[in-house]
């Protein structure tokens, strides 16, 4: 099956700080989502980003299908921004990766 | 908020029990998957229903059952409960049966087994 690896596993930022979080999967893919775990448990919907880029406030993502790796930038970061991260692939199911756990400090 | 509702969003019980979680996709979404995530497996695909039939099907124990109603509802059974099953138990949904519809998650139901 598809094997989806996210890096880094962690990242601690000060606030105001930029990041790059990476997504590689192992086979080509019709769908790929990125998600935010927030602290409470709930996972929010950040880009249905099979190919190509897209922005949405702080946060943009890209997506090279090609070279099958997806990449998260997170610019001028928040407290609020803290929690997990995750990449999730779909070539019959939505596969997750392990998640970056990403840490924002005032 | 996503459109699709779980409850119910916290439960504790005891081993050897059974419960039942509840999910209402988004109005018009016809797809309804069911992941697990626990602290040492991560987020993990169990099962999803299209339409009212499954449509595939991942980890999912024996233990555990599933079915999606006409009114596009489905519920998630989970019998003969162990330790190891506490987890929070996510429901999300999709407009499309295929690879490439874009999924939208319920919060959760966090089961806690003792």
């Amino acid at each position: 099956g598809i094997q989806v690896e996210q890096s880094p596993p962690d990242l601690i930022l000060q606030e105001g700080a930029n990041s790059t979080l990476r997504c590689n999967f192992s086979d080509s893919v019709n769908n790929l989502q990125w998600f935010h775990q927030n602290p409470w448990g709930q996972l929010i919907n950040l880009f249905y980003i099979p190919s190509g880029t897209k922005q949405n406030g702080r946060l943009s993502a890209t997506t090279v299908a090609t070279e099958r790796y997806s990449l998260l930038y997170i610019s001028s970061s928040q407290t609020t921004d803290s929690g997990v991260y995750f990449c999730a692939v779909q070539g019959g199911k939505l596969i997750f990766g392990q998640g970056t756990e990403l840490s924002v400090k005032p | 908020d996503s459109g699709v509702t779980q409850t119910p969003k916290h439960l504790i019980t005891a081993t050897g029990q059974r419960v039942t979680l509840r999910c209402s996709p988004r109005s018009g979404d016809l797809s309804v998957y069911w992941y697990q995530q626990s602290l040492d497996q991560g987020l993990q695909f169990l099962i999803q229903y299209y339409n009212g039939e499954e449509r595939a099907k991942g980890n999912i124990l024996e233990r555990f059952s599933a079915q999606q109603f006409p009114d596009l509802h489905s519920e998630l059974n989970l019998s003969s409960l162990e330790l190891g099953d506490s987890a929070l138990y996510f429901c999300a949904s999709s407009a499309s049966g295929s690879d490439s519809g874009e999924l939208f998650f319920g919060e959760g139901s966090r089961l806690t087994v003792l």
